[in-house]
């Protein structure tokens, strides 16, 4: 089946430091590619998603200068968290559709990055 | 706009019992789905079962079911069998119309016992 693979799957890095996370599909070409933020105990909230070769578009309350994405292949996306500071803190991941238009294709997820900025 | 509901923060279920997990939802579009994805202590979503606003039968994947009643507006996974590794959270959730993206609920805690 389809496979997302994430890197990093834990980040710990001082408050000030950009932290970069990688997303690819592995065996499928993903056009749009989904970056979700989930704190503890809570559910999943779509942050941005990723457009091959265009620029994310991102969701209400989410800074695009704080997080920047970058979709510059089919396989691969990227999140940079700049200047990170402790409430960056969070468990982030990402998904990603071979057919996003189709809505009965499963989304295929990353097993995420757990990052904590001191 | 969509809304999807899971209304048990917390389910206990005894190994080998079936256990019903709760969604409800809310949309204005004719066509949509309903997936289902288990989360383990470890972080990964994992796929479990998809339900269309049009499909005639109720959704079945080994021992996950969907008891889907469109006109209440509810698509309940039913997990028979609870084995002790299904102990983790389950999330509802609907893909938008405009973008792909899911929409989750809140989730629900699973954890079956011996």
């Amino acid at each position: 089946g389809a496979v997302v693979s994430q890197h990093p799957s834990w980040v710990i890095c001082k408050s000030g430091t950009s932290v970069k996370i990688e997303c690819r599909s592995l065996d499928f070409q993903a056009t749009t590619m989904f970056w979700y933020r989930q704190f503890p105990k809570q559910s999943l909230m779509l942050m941005a998603t990723s457009n091959e070769g265009s620029k994310a578009t991102y969701e209400q309350g989410v800074e695009k200068d704080k997080f920047l994405i970058n979709h510059a292949s089919l396989t691969l996306s990227t999140l940079t968290v700049t200047s990170a500071h402790p409430e960056d803190s969070s468990f982030y991941i990402c998904s990603a559709s071979d057919r996003a238009v189709f809505s009965n294709q499963p989304q295929h997820f990353g097993d995420g990055t757990r990052l904590s900025i001191l | 706009a969509q809304k999807i509901t899971q209304t048990q923060p917390g389910m206990f279920v005894q190994e080998k019992e079936a256990v019903t997990l709760d969604c409800t939802y809310d949309t204005s579009d004719q066509s949509y789905g309903l997936f289902w994805y288990k989360q383990p202590s470890s972080g990964e979503m994992i796929f479990l079962i998809y339900q269309g606003s049009y499909d005639e039968q109720n959704a079945t994947e080994g021992r996950y079911s969907l008891n889907f009643q469109k006109a209440r507006k509810s698509a309940n996974l039913v997990i028979s069998a609870s084995q002790l590794g299904d102990s983790a959270m389950y999330f509802c959730a609907m893909k938008r119309n405009s973008g792909y993206a899911l929409n989750f609920g809140k989730g629900t805690s699973l954890l079956v016992t011996p």
